[in-house]
């Protein structure tokens, strides 16, 4: 069964530090994948994609990610934090024609 | 504004009393889908649409629910007989072509007193 796994519930980082925030996939086939933020009471916003190319993927926001095959994995990242940034952040696969998404991972940046 | 819009953003009912919901997509987008997202997860699959034709529906769909796309454009979600259980929030998602890239309306939050 194809799945998303993020396996930290929270993050912590302090304003100006880099953050990373980790997803673990499985899959058949070539992955799709995604990362989508939630503001409170808000819907999803689009973060940024993988569907093939360079293993570094630039998104919006000062975000990127970066795609491991032999890890399966495609952690968020960004080089240094804002208070802003805080949210719930959301790992996905594409699977067949619909997306799977993990748990969620929320992000916490204290000024 | 040409996103993804959802109609109403809250609805607090009875338990047993019937709702429905609208969602109208990004205009030129072919396909639309359905999630449902509970406190404490990621958005769970509910069911798409390609043009006005259903093409897929979750296991997570009872009979009391009933989704349509009468003209390709906006859908309706309904929910019969509602139980608490059904409380969350309702996602709207639309796709040009195969639905790689999704884009999300504000969601409507159902709550079920």
């Amino acid at each position: 069964a194809q799945s998303v796994a993020q396996p930290e519930d929270q993050v912590n980082v302090a304003e100006g530090n880099p953050l990373t925030v980790k997803c673990t996939y499985s899959v058949s086939g070539n992955p799709y994948l995604f990362w989508y933020v939630q503001y409170p009471n808000r819907g999803l916003q689009f973060l940024l994609k993988y569907i093939t190319g360079d293993n570094l993927v630039k998104g919006s926001y000062g975000f990127e990610a970066e795609f491991n095959k032999s890890q399966t994995s495609f952690h968020l990242k960004k080089p240094s934090a804002l208070v802003s940034d805080s949210a719930l952040y959301f790992c996905a696969v594409r699977a067949d024609d619909k997306i799977i998404f993990g748990k969620g991972t929320r992000l916490h940046i204290l000024p | 504004d040409t996103g993804v819009s959802q109609d109403p953003r809250h609805k607090i009912t009875k338990r047993g009393q019937n709702v429905t919901f609208r969602c109208d997509p990004i205009s030129e987008h072919n396909r639309l889908y359905w999630y449902r997202q509970t406190l404490g997860q990621g958005p769970e699959f509910l069911t798409y649409f390609q043009n006005e034709a259903q093409l897929e529906k979750s296991r997570l769909l009872s009979d009391r629910f009933s989704a349509e796309r009468p003209k390709g454009s906006f859908s309706t979600l309904e929910i019969q007989r509602t139980e608490q259980g059904d409380s969350a929030m309702y996602l709207c998602a639309s796709s040009e072509g195969r639905g790689i890239g999704q884009y999300f309306g504000p969601g409507t939050r159902l709550t079920v007193t």
